[in-house]
């Protein structure tokens, strides 16, 4: 079954340190978003790449996209107190004509200050 | 800047009853999804809707589930009788007018079933 998965679990780092989340998923896809969720709270979105594309850049974001390897990595530089939360990538597909989203578990990112 | 906004924040039920969660996607938007996120854990796909009518929905999305875009805003999820584990946070999303644009996420609906 499709599905996206994340790389580490948790991460601790320090402010100004750079993160990298990193996500697999299984089958074919049409896109992949990053988003972010602060404990509790909604889900912010991030960035979109698309599968004929390989790298986008957003600020501090940095995302990858191997559909090779069926990956993407999230790059988060010069890391802030304010980053600290959850990080989902989530992989779009189309199944005989029905369109889903399966998200990862997550990356739990501390940045410490 | 439009949002997808979401009614109520949270809500309180008695296990058995019937609960309805209300979503307004952006105005202009013609995809539309529900998941679903229990505590501490990831966000779950349950259905996607389209043209008005079902696109997509997981196994989770059964018989007690049901959606409905009523009157061309509004964008809703019943639950015909709730269970303990149905506890949960609940999301809507919206997305614009081609399938490969960014899904708008609403803040949430809070579910406690008792």
């Amino acid at each position: 079954s499709q599905q996206g998965e994340e790389d580490p679990q948790a991460l601790s780092i320090q402010e100004g340190e750079n993160a990298t989340m990193n996500c697999s998923y299984k089958t074919s896809i049409n896109n992949l978003q990053w988003y972010r969720q602060n404990s509790g709270r909604g889900l912010v979105h991030l960035i979109l790449i698309r599968s004929n594309e390989r790298e986008k850049h957003s600020g501090r974001l940095r995302v990858t996209l191997d559909t090779s390897k069926k990956s993407s990595s999230l790059l988060i530089t010069a890391s802030r107190a304010a980053d600290t939360a959850s990080y989902f990538c989530a992989t779009d597909f189309v199944n005989t004509g029905g369109f889903k989203t399966i998200f990862g578990a997550g990356t739990r990112l501390f940045v410490k200050a | 800047e439009p949002e997808v906004t979401q009614t109520p924040s949270h809500q309180v039920t008695q296990m058995g009853q019937e609960v309805i969660l209300r979503c307004v996607p952006i105005s202009n938007h013609l995809y539309f999804y529900w998941y679903r996120q229990i505590l501490g854990q990831k966000v779950e796909f349950l259905v996607s809707f389209y043209n008005n009518e079902i696109s997509e929905k997981s196994e989770i999305f059964d018989d007690q589930f049901s959606v409905e875009r009523p009157d061309g805003s509004n964008f809703t999820l019943k639950i015909r009788s709730t269970k303990l584990e149905d506890s949960a946070m609940y999301f809507c999303a919206s997305m614009g007018r081609k399938r490969q644009e960014t899904q708008y996420f609403g803040p949430g609906t809070r579910l406690l079933v008792l």
